[in-house]
């Protein structure tokens, strides 16, 4: 069955980085894009950014654009997140999930604090 | 950028009873148009794509409606495990992005 496993998160510092990682399984991952979407404690459903299925083309919310990129090995069947400049609204469950939202990960959680 | 309203915030209700939930557009997305149900600590599960086509696995009790700026999410009789926070999300294939609701809750009464 579909899986999508995320891992990454913790606790960082105002202005820091962190990368994410999204390991996909029992689907051709190499064949769909993927999205990251993100939850502050609390509050509703944030879309973060999308890849197409060979990573040629990338697309990011205002918000992370320029701080954040998405990336993927198809080879290992992994999706990426690279955070840098973290800000404190930037804390929260982060999700990967298939191209037509169909599948998501249990989410990771990343905390921007002091 | 398209903006998704939806109304009520909170919605309580009793188990058997038939909830009516609306998510406004603020320009047309076609049937473009999903739901999301998430309970605390999960993610966030496809109820129902293109406005009215239900997910895998989704119990007919759950159905969806509109089209153009106005949808409609229906629970025919709730059931204990329906208690939850629903989204709708707006997708577009070009740019690929999504844009999601603020989320009606739906609690017990």
């Amino acid at each position: 069955q579909v899986q999508l496993v995320e891992s990454g998160g913790g606790v960082v510092q105002p202005g820091g980085s962190l990368r994410l990682s999204c390991a996909a399984s029992g689907f051709t991952f190499s064949s769909y894009g993927m999205h990251w979407v993100r939850q502050a404690p609390g509050k509703g459903l944030e879309w973060v950014a999308f890849i197409r299925y060979d990573g040629s083309n990338k697309y990011y919310a205002d918000s992370v654009k320029g701080r954040f990129t998405i990336s993927r090995d198809n080879s290992k069947n992994t999706l990426y997140l690279q955070m840098n400049s973290l800000r404190a609204e930037d804390t929260a469950v982060y999700y990967c999930a298939n191209r037509i939202f169909d599948y998501w990960g249990q989410g990771t959680l990343v905390t921007v604090s002091s | 950028e398209i903006v998704l309203t939806q109304s009520p915030a909170t919605l309580s209700l009793s188990p058997g009873e038939r909830a009516t939930l609306s998510c406004r557009a603020s320009q047309s997305v076609s049937s473009y148009l999903a739901w999301y149900q998430q309970k605390p600590g999960q993610a966030p599960r496809l109820l129902i794509y293109d406005a009215s086509n239900r997910a895998t696995g989704i119990p007919a009790r759950f159905s969806g409606s509109g089209s153009g700026t106005d949808f409609t999410l229906t629970i025919s009789s709730l059931e204990p495990e329906d208690f939850a926070v629903y989204y709708c999300q707006q997708r577009s294939n070009w740019p690929p992005r999504a844009t999601f609701g603020p989320g009606t809750k739906v609690d017990i009464k």
